[in-house]
């Protein structure tokens, strides 16, 4: 049984389409958050929601939407893609709000390629 | 959210020990330290987390300094499974986010 799963695992498309990325955890989190991992293997985080709302927005072009239906899904929307997006993309959930001290756990992950 | 330095990247043979260490200089009184290990297109995972002295699991050691500036992660007796990047994470339990950066990681490459 995945804990967390993304759809599609790769995702290949041009510049200026938009695209989503799909995301659910069975675990029973309140939280979720999503990831992007650059070519020099930096994991940096873009977003957190805690309950369905939006925690944290850090710093991400508003080209990037994601979207909570409910605390089991965090779904990421990409609007006028661009070359800089390519990257690994990676959902997470943890039981409550990571200050850096509770564990996550991490999704398979997204390969975005724009070309 | 405290910064780490970690060594960019580690050979080792199989069957050595392996020590990672990471430097958080600034951590703060309630911060714990945690460790996660990623292997090739595959999501981190969590190996071990403390707050001080050592502490021991199944996969790893973890041992803090009483100052708590720095940590080191031991994986004992290495096989090549055990390739993989190795993060360093510092910060609170619960709380605001704050800024999670999980930094470069040490890539650890173990030889036959």
């Amino acid at each position: 049984d995945t804990a967390v799963s993304q759809t599609p695992k790769y995702l290949v498309t041009q510049m200026g389409n938009d695209k989503s990325i799909k995301c659910e955890q069975n675990l029973g989190h309140d939280t979720m958050y999503w990831y992007k991992q650059d070519s020099k293997k930096f994991l940096k985080i873009m977003f957190s929601y805690n309950n369905k709302e939006l925690i944290i927005n850090e710093t991400v072009p508003n080209r990037f939407s994601p979207k909570s239906p409910d605390k089991a899904h965090l779904n990421l929307h990409i609007n006028s893609l661009e070359l800089g997006d390519s990257a690994v993309y990676f959902c997470a959930s943890s039981p409550n709000l990571a200050g850096g001290g509770n564990e996550q756990f991490f999704g398979p992950g997204t390969r975005l390629t724009v070309l | 959210l405290a910064k780490t330095t970690q060594p960019i990247s580690m050979d080792s043979y199989e069957g050595q020990e392996v020590n990672i260490t990471c430097s958080h200089n600034n951590i703060a009184t309630n911060d714990y330290i945690t460790w996660y290990q990623q292997f090739p297109s595959q999501g981190p995972r969590f190996i071990i987390q403390g707050y001080k002295t050592k502490v021991t699991n199944e996969v790893a050691s973890l041992f803090i300094p009483a100052d708590r500036k720095s940590s080191t992660l031991s994986l004992p007796r290495v096989s090549l499974s055990d390739t993989a990047v190795y993060y360093c994470l510092v910060g609170p339990r619960g709380g605001n986010t704050g800024k999670l950066i999980f930094g470069q990681g040490t890539t650890l490459q173990v030889k036959p």
